[in-house]
């Protein structure tokens, strides 16, 4: 089955609407990572978050550990938010590897 | 700060043939290499992880015949997409993890994204 779970699939905001992106893990895992993918493709790493709660600017990201689950809050979004949101698991030790989900993909529209 | 740099960002070529991408790591000395591939529609697969001076592990369905890796130093890797065809299509990205890190945190570069005509 599926390890990285991520809900909701599709969003579509209103310009300044609020989004919480969910992801939920089905095995344990030493740390997550949320990633935002442009609509061109390339990745860029937004969090790295083994655990708590990390804020940059309107983005924060919860993550309970133990819980399996993490969360990526947007607040007042924006046309530029637009894209797909993925977030992945950190397993593996000293080799550590990454599982992703399929990601949420947020359009935001004027 | 920790950066990834990985070229080229677009690559076109033609199918049976084959394409190289390279991973610079900048700011850190990157002992673990990862390499992802995310066909269209789909997300990130695991392709293989490498550490320098022990042997490449590759996942499944992935193999060195066709995605040979190499990794010679603490600040580079590429990799080779042997013999391309359009199910290779799509966007690859490498991700470097610190020697020095206490955590696991990859430091990803920006990917190439590889079309197949």
């Amino acid at each position: 089955g599926q390890q990285v779970q991520q809900s909701p699939t599709s969003l579509v905001l209103q310009e300044g609407e609020n989004a919480e992106l969910q992801c939920n893990f089905s095995t344990s895992l030493n740390s997550m990572q949320w990633f935002y993918q442009r609509p061109g493709g390339s990745l860029v790493s937004v969090f790295y978050n083994p655990s708590g709660t990390k804020q940059s600017g309107r983005l924060t990201s919860t993550t309970v550990i133990k819980e399996r689950r993490s969360s990526l809050h947007i607040s007042s979004s924006q046309i530029t938010d637009s894209g797909t949101y993925l977030c992945a698991m950190v397993t593996g030790g000293s080799n550590a590897k990454l599982t992703f989900g399929k990601g949420t993909k947020l359009s935001v529209k004027s | 700060g920790a950066l990834v740099y990985q070229y080229p960002r677009r690559t076109i070529c033609k199918s049976g043939t084959s394409m190289r991408m390279e991973c610079q790591a900048v700011g850190f000395q990157a002992t673990s290499v990862a390499w992802y591939r995310q066909s269209p529609q789909k997300t990130f697969e695991l392709i293989a992880l490498s550490t320098v001076n022990s042997a490449i592990k590759y996942e499944q369905n992935f193999t060195q015949e066709k995605f040979p890796i190499s990794h010679p130093n603490l600040s580079f890797s590429s990799m080779t997409v042997l013999n391309a065809y359009l199910e290779d299509r799509g966007l690859y990205l490498c991700g470097a993890r610190a020697s020095t890190s206490s955590n696991e945190r990859l430091f990803f570069g920006h990917g190439t994204k590889l079309s197949v005509l």
